[in-house]
C-alpha cells in the first residue's frame, strides 16, 4: 500500500465549478500535512497547510481527518488558472507525496 | 532573494557516467532534500539532511550518494547512470522537518537523461 494516496483523476470542469479532492495516508503518526500545486513541468509550490480543526483560504478549503487517516482539498468557484496537478503531501520525519491529482477548468 | 538554486536545468548522461547535480539555498534552513519524479509515480525521496553533517536516506537512495558540508550546500551525486535515473530532479528546503505551516521550497528541477 502506498504511504499517502490520491485519487488519480483526471478531473475536467467548467468555469464555476465546484470540485473536491481527496487523499488517504497510512501512517498514524503523521504530524502535518499540505496540499502542493505543481503547474506542467514546474516545481511544486505550496498551496496551503492542512489543520485538524479546518482551514480556508479564500476559494480553496482543507479538511483533516485524522481518525480516518483522510485529507481534502475543496476549491469553489474554479478559475481557468487553477488548472494544475495537486498533491497531497504528508509529514512524519520526511515529506511524502501523492502521486498528485490533475485538475482542468475548462471555458 | 533566490530561494533554491538547482544546476543544470537539463542533463544527458551515457550509461556508466557519473555526475553531480547541484542545490544551493540562501533561506538559512536546516532541512534539505532530494527527490525525483517520474510519470504516475509522484515525488520520491532520494536522499535528505536535517543540517550540516548530518544526512539520511529515503525511500530510494540506490545508486545516488550525498554529502551536506554547508547549511546551504546539498549536492546529489550520481555514482554511475542508469536509464532508470533519467527522472526529473528536484531539490527541496524547509526550517526543519516537522516545522509544518510553512512547508518546504522547492527548486525548478533539473531533467536528467541517461542514454
Amino acid at each position: 500500500r502506498k504511504e499517502v494516496e490520491q485519487d488519480p483523476g483526471p478531473f475536467n470542469v467548467p468555469e464555476g465549478a465546484t470540485v473536491a479532492f481527496n487523499c488517504t495516508y497510512s501512517n498514524s503518526a503523521s504530524q502535518s500535512f499540505f496540499w502542493y500545486r505543481q503547474d506542467c513541468r514546474k516545481e511544486p509550490k505550496l498551496l496551503m497547510s492542512v489543520y485538524s480543526s479546518g482551514n480556508e483560504d479564500g476559494r480553496f478549503t482543507a479538511q483533516l481527518n485524522r481518525a480516518s487517516q483522510y485529507i481534502s482539498l475543496l476549491i469553489r468557484d474554479s478559475k481557468l488558472s487553477d488548472s494544475a496537478t495537486y498533491l497531497c503531501v504528508v509529514n512524519l520525519n520526511d515529506m511524502r507525496f501523492g502521486a498528485g491529482t490533475r485538475l482542468t477548468v475548462k471555458p | 532573494n533566490a530561494g533554491v538554486t538547482q544546476t543544470p536545468k537539463f542533463q544527458v548522461l551515457k550509461t556508466g557516467q557519473s555526475m553531480t547535480l547541484q542545490c544551493a539555498q540562501d533561506m538559512n534552513h536546516e532541512y534539505m532534500s532530494w527527490y525525483r519524479q517520474d510519470p504516475g509515480m509522484g515525488l520520491r525521496l532520494i536522499h535528505y539532511s536535517v543540517g550540516a553533517g548530518i544526512t539520511d536516506q529515503g525511500e530510494v537512495p540506490n545508486g545516488y550518494n550525498v554529502s551536506r558540508s554547508t547549511t546551504e550546500d546539498f549536492p546529489l551525486r550520481l555514482l554511475s547512470a542508469a536509464p532508470s535515473q533519467t527522472s526529473v530532479y528536484f531539490c527541496a528546503s524547509g526550517a526543519g522537518i516537522g516545522v509544518g505551516v510553512y512547508g518546504y521550497t522547492f527548486g525548478s528541477g533539473t531533467r536528467l537523461t541517461v542514454v
